[in-house]
């Protein structure tokens, strides 16, 4: 079974449109959730970490995270070419390991 | 922000020989560093985790004799591909773990590319 799931896509969204990422993990005793964006032929860069229920905004992005339906999201407003990349979902399986366990991600095209 | 580094960010090697990767974290201690393949348009494929002071733990199906991996210190993790074939040749990329009050989080390096002819 895999412990964290998104859609692979490709996810196209029109440019200035919401583009929304989803993600959902299996195991109830997580307690980190990462999204990390990445470019084609580059290495992966953290964009949002959030830890408790509800939404964190960060500029354009926002993540949400509702632990009780297992499931974080990453909202991008206005979206832009240049946000075209593989959005990577990251969560910790806190099984007394601490260590992080990634989704295959999602690939995002934004439509100039 | 925490920051990796990783070099070479690309190399060319003969096959049959040998090239070693470093990762470094810049600004912080880390205990745990991981390494990952990548091929094109495929996704990150984690290959070890490299513990300082400790022997790397493998995933399955990877080599740990072709693969060497040495977390020598807090701050240094090498990845050597030993006796290198073109199928060998990919994006490496590393990260290593920032661990804080307010949780553990992953940096990546900038990568690897190598190339084996």
């Amino acid at each position: 079974q895999k412990e964290v799931e998104q859609n692979s896509g490709p996810l196209s969204v029109p440019e200035g449109a919401i583009a929304s990422l989803n993600c959902t993990y299996s195991d109830r005793v997580s307690q980190s959730f990462f999204w990390y964006r990445q470019y084609s032929g580059k290495s992966p860069e953290l964009i949002m970490s959030i830890y408790s229920n509800g939404d964190k905004e960060d500029g354009r992005f926002t993540a949400q995270l509702n632990k009780a339906s297992q499931y974080v999201s990453l909202l991008i407003r206005d979206s832009q070419p240049s946000d075209s990349a593989t959005y990577l979902c990251a969560v910790t399986r806190l099984r007394g390991d601490d260590k992080i366990i990634f989704g295959k991600g999602t690939r995002l095209h934004i439509l100039p | 922000g925490a920051v990796v580094s990783q070099h070479p960010s690309r190399v060319i090697c003969k096959s049959g020989t040998s090239v070693k990767i470093e990762c470094r974290s810049l600004d912080f201690q880390a205990t745990t560093m991981f390494w990952y393949r990548q091929f094109p348009k495929k996704s990150l494929m984690l290959m070890a985790t490299s513990n300082e002071g400790s022997k790397a733990t493998y995933e399955q199906g990877v080599e740990k004799d072709k693969f060497l991996i040495n977390h020598a210190s807090l701050t240094l993790s090498t990845l050597t591909v030993t006796s290198a074939h073109p199928e060998d040749s990919s994006f490496y990329i590393c990260s290593a773990e920032a661990r804080r009050n307010s949780g553990n989080t992953i940096y990546f390096g900038e990568g690897s590319w190598l190339t084996v002819v």
